[in-house]
């Protein structure tokens, strides 16, 4: 069946640089997509979601691009810090259900 | 935002017993859902939570093994039966509202069985 999946499965970065996670998804229907943090031992925590009408979205320190010709979805963090170290999920959804379907997760670790 | 409570937040059981998860949320949500993260992998729907009526379940999961009630808007509960050491995982409940797309997760239940 259809899938979102990512391509990297673990990232190191650097304190202070940018970090870019990315997502493919393959379900033309899903119209809503969002990022999720994961620390160790809690719930996924909702981080920014953006509409497939739209290709660009900003929060406070993350940015989420949308590709909707090559079905690539990204999460940058400006300046990472080591609270950003985690498990990043991207989750997709199609319809009024708000049902979601996550992809495999990237683990995010921010070296001092 | 929603805040969700979930208990217990761990535990551990034995072969063959079964754990019901309750799962409360501060505010009226029309969605209600349950998921399973197996240690090391991402999130796998189990289910939607139908308030007053039957769960409507994904495919691999059925009522006799996990049974799901919603009584009401706030509230929901998850039973594992008959539980094997393949049922060890965190079980987490999730609420958003219809049309706004987004979804809050509780805390984890985390299921050990021996």
């Amino acid at each position: 069946g259809e899938s979102v999946g990512l391509h990297l499965p673990t990232l190191s970065v650097q304190e202070g640089d940018n970090s870019i996670i990315n997502c493919a998804y393959s379900n033309s229907a899903s119209d809503y997509f969002i990022w999720y943090k994961q620390e160790s031992g809690k719930g996924p925590q909702f981080i920014i979601d953006i509409r497939s009408n739209m290709d660009k979205r900003q929060g406070q320190r993350v940015t989420v691009l949308l590709n909707k010709t090559v079905k690539h979805l990204s999460l940058q963090i400006a300046a990472t810090q080591p609270g950003d170290s985690a498990v990043y999920f991207c989750a997709e959804n199609w319809g009024a259900n708000s049902k979601l379907t996550f992809g495999k997760g990237i683990t995010l670790s921010v070296r001092p | 935002s929603a805040v969700i409570s979930q208990k217990p937040s761990r535990d551990i059981c034995q072969r063959g017993t079964s754990l019901t998860i309750q799962c409360q949320v501060d505010s009226q949500v029309t969605m209600m859902f349950w998921y399973r993260q197996q240690p090391g992998q991402s999130l796998t729907l189990i289910a939607t939570a139908n308030q007053g009526s039957e769960a409507t379940y994904e495919s691999g999961f059925v009522i006799d093994k996990f049974p799901i009630s919603r009584p009401n808007l706030t509230f929901s509960t998850l039973t594992v039966s008959n539980m094997s050491p393949e049922d060890s995982s965190i079980y987490l409940c999730s609420a958003g509202t219809t049309g706004t797309g987004e979804l809050f997760f509780g805390e984890g239940s985390r299921l050990t069985v021996l």
